[in-house]
């Protein structure tokens, strides 16, 4: 199993710019989301899903949107890219939820210029 | 809505000490204290958690307590190593492990 993958690993972006996370996992996890991490403030969460076609917001869903169209995919769109949006990605899934246990992927590093 | 508080920010420890990092929560709901490790440039990872049916939990040089009045739990490192040294992250939780507040995170020195 590859786990939980992410691309790009890198990106850079100009403010304005739209541009989509892409976020995998192949342990046929039913719960899936999006983190950012900022410098001093630890994981915030964007958006979750707990299962294919069914999405909710996290802490911080605003700039942001999600899908769930298949079990293994969960994309993350930034709509507009702004300066604020700068962070550290990281997608996670769980198998259940009889099992909090999260894997994260290892991150997508976004730079708004 | 969920909050924690995580503290300190930032702990040096000489090799072979224990270290010990707190977190606080506030909603008496939350019912899941998973504690995570992180490595420079690495992806978060589970070292340990705890329900909130149990106090206290142990692995090996790691365990975790759990004080459900005070609404406070705590990770304890013993026998320190050099590769222990990383940023820990405590987080809280309710229902689904998906949807889990994290503290602001402890930059651990294990210095030999």
């Amino acid at each position: 199993n590859a786990g939980v993958t992410q691309t790009p690993k890198f990106q850079v972006l100009k403010t304005g710019q739209s541009m989509t996370l892409q976020c995998a996992q192949d342990m046929n996890h039913e719960y899936m989301s999006w983190y950012r991490q900022d410098p001093g403030m630890g994981l915030r969460l964007i958006h979750y899903s707990v299962g294919a076609g069914i999405t909710d917001q996290g802490e911080v869903p605003n700039g942001y949107n999600v899908s769930r169209s298949t079990t293994e995919d969960f994309p993350l769109r930034l709509l507009s890219a702004a300066p604020s949006q700068t962070s550290v990605y990281f997608c996670a899934s769980s198998y259940s939820r009889d099992s909090e246990t999260q894997y994260f992927g290892p991150g997508t590093r976004l730079l708004v210029l | 809505g969920e909050n924690v508080e995580q503290h300190p920010s930032t702990l040096s420890v000489q090799e072979g000490d224990s270290a010990v990092i707190k977190c606080t929560y506030s909603d008496s709901a939350s019912n899941y204290f998973p504690w995570y490790k992180q490595e420079l440039g690495k992806r978060p990872q589970l070292i340990i958690d705890i329900r909130s049916n149990v106090g206290e939990k142990k692995d090996q040089r790691i365990a975790v307590t759990l004080n459900k009045t005070a609404k406070h739990f705590s990770l304890h490192i013993t026998e320190t190593q050099p590769e222990d040294s990383a940023v820990y992250f405590c987080a809280a939780g309710m229902e689904y492990g998906n949807k889990l507040v994290f503290g602001a995170g402890t930059i651990l020195r294990v210095k030999s």
